[in-house]
């Protein structure tokens, strides 16, 4: 089954650091989706991205965030001065069409750890 | 707005035994998609199933079933002659149909299988 891939595993940083987290989604996909789990949490939708550009995003998806699918393969999230409640699992997803009538493809996750 | 409350927080079985997680959801909406995705201790989302609102057949998979009602708005999930490996954290999720791919999710149910 194709996957999404997503790097680093664990990424551990300073308060006030800018941090890159990187997904490579499946190949034909066209919609790319961040989602949030903090520790013993619910997950979180965070933003979706279509076209080049952000098609929804959550309140918690304020200015210090931004996505970016800087070529035709990768699909980053971006936290430009990181604080302590942005530590969390961070997934990232992909499908072919937009809404439910099509399985989202998860990534394994990236544990950011902000200290 | 839409909601899914997952009131089980923690579940402990022993092995072979069965086992139903509850899921109740909140949605104005008419036509809706439900998921079922389990977080082993590794910590990916594992898809399990996906029903959208106008199919109320009840399903089976191996071990698996489902029990969709929309007249108490439940999608209960039940593991059959459970096993260790089995136990994870069951998220219940949420879509509307003319939406992205916005999942709403629960809070999750912890299932221990015990030995």
């Amino acid at each position: 089954e194709p996957e999404v891939t997503q790097t680093p595993s664990h990424q551990v940083t300073q308060m006030g650091q800018e941090v890159i987290l990187r997904c490579v989604p499946i190949s034909n996909h066209l919609y790319f989706y961040w989602y949030r789990q903090i520790l013993g949490q619910k997950v979180e939708f965070l933003v979706s991205f279509y076209n080049n550009e952000i098609s929804e995003k959550s309140e918690i998806f304020d200015d210090q965030f931004s996505v970016e699918r800087p070529d035709g393969s990768n699909f980053t999230l971006k936290i430009r001065s990181t604080k302590l409640e942005d530590s969390a699992m961070y997934f990232c997803a992909s499908s072919g069409y937009s809404g439910g009538d099509e399985k989202l493809f998860f990534g394994s996750g990236t544990q950011l750890s902000v200290l | 707005a839409q909601k899914v409350t997952q009131a089980q927080t923690e579940i402990s079985v022993v092995e072979k035994e069965d086992v139903t997680l509850d899921c109740v959801y909140e949605t104005r909406d008419t036509t809706y998609y439900l998921f079922w995705y389990k977080q082993p201790p590794s910590g990916e989302l594992v898809f399990l199933i996906r029903r959208n609102s106008f199919d109320e057949q009840n399903e089976i998979s191996g071990r698996y079933s489902w029990n969709f009602q929309k007249s108490t708005s439940s999608f209960n999930f039940t593991i059959t002659a459970s096993q260790v490996v089995d136990s994870a954290v069951y998220f219940c999720a949420l879509i509307l149909m003319d939406s992205s791919y916005k999942l709403i999710f629960g809070s999750g149910t912890r299932l221990l299988v015990r030995p």
